[in-house]
């Protein structure tokens, strides 16, 4: 099983919703990420988990919450979102995140196309 | 600074063979990846190179020089499911967390 799943697939918001995306993989990867793509734009990194910890934050805003209950599962937890934050959100896994020399190709998800409005 | 580029756009035939190149200017280095994304679809793992010369699988083949920070992407007897954009990524040093730069893309268009 080489696969990476996420829900839902589309999800519409108004800007005052509370609401999240779920991220699940049984290949027993241990570091999962989340990554935010505009249209026509290569994939911009958010969040990196290893081993259930977050390892990297790049700077994104507190409207956006990460959350990793288990080795398998990935949670990205949206709240007073802008309309300039509707794009196709990716969740990826790879089997370890390091800071060496060892690296391991990411599996992406279909992604969850987020429209706020 | 991190850079990567990438043709924009490249058009091809069908049963043709087609490649797309990607150059870098990292800080550090620890791979190439190139993978494929059909619009509206995530990206796919096409091929990884962190050693110098070619990489073959199947249909598709990966090239790199270190030392030219260049890379390629070969694809060969093009099929019109090929039409896709190619990203280039590559996974910097210890000033970008090692995390993967990527690329813009390049959206080929198989005509047949």
């Amino acid at each position: 099983d080489t696969e990476v799943t996420q829900t839902p697939k589309h999800l519409v918001m108004g800007m005052t919703n509370k609401k999240s995306l779920k991220c699940e993989q049984h290949m027993g990867h241990r570091a999962m990420y989340w990554y935010k793509q505009k249209a026509k734009k290569p994939p911009e990194l958010m969040f990196v988990y290893s081993y259930e910890k977050l390892s990297i934050n790049e700077s994104v805003p507190s409207r956006f919450s990460p959350e990793c209950p288990n080795s398998s599962l990935l949670n990205l937890h949206l709240h007073a979102l802008q309309p300039e934050d509707s794009a196709l959100y990716l969740c990826a896994s790879s089997q370890e995140w390091t800071g060496g020399a060892i690296t391991y190709e990411q599996y992406f998800g279909p992604g969850t196309r987020l429209t706020v409005t | 600074g991190q850079n990567i580029d990438q043709p924009t756009e490249m058009t091809a035939t069908e049963g043709a063979i087609v490649q797309i190149n990607c150059t870098y200017q990292t800080s550090g280095f620890n791979g190439l990846f190139w993978y494929q994304q059909h619009a509206g679809e995530a990206p796919t793992f096409l091929s990884y190179n962190v050693l110098d010369g070619l990489e073959e699988k199947g249909r598709f083949s990966s090239f790199l020089s270190r030392s030219k920070g260049y890379s390629y992407l070969l694809l060969k007897e093009l099929q019109m499911k090929d039409s896709a954009s190619y990203l280039c990524a590559v996974r910097g040093g210890m000033d970008s967390n090692y995390q993967l730069i990527w690329g813009a893309g390049t959206k080929l268009i198989i005509k047949p």
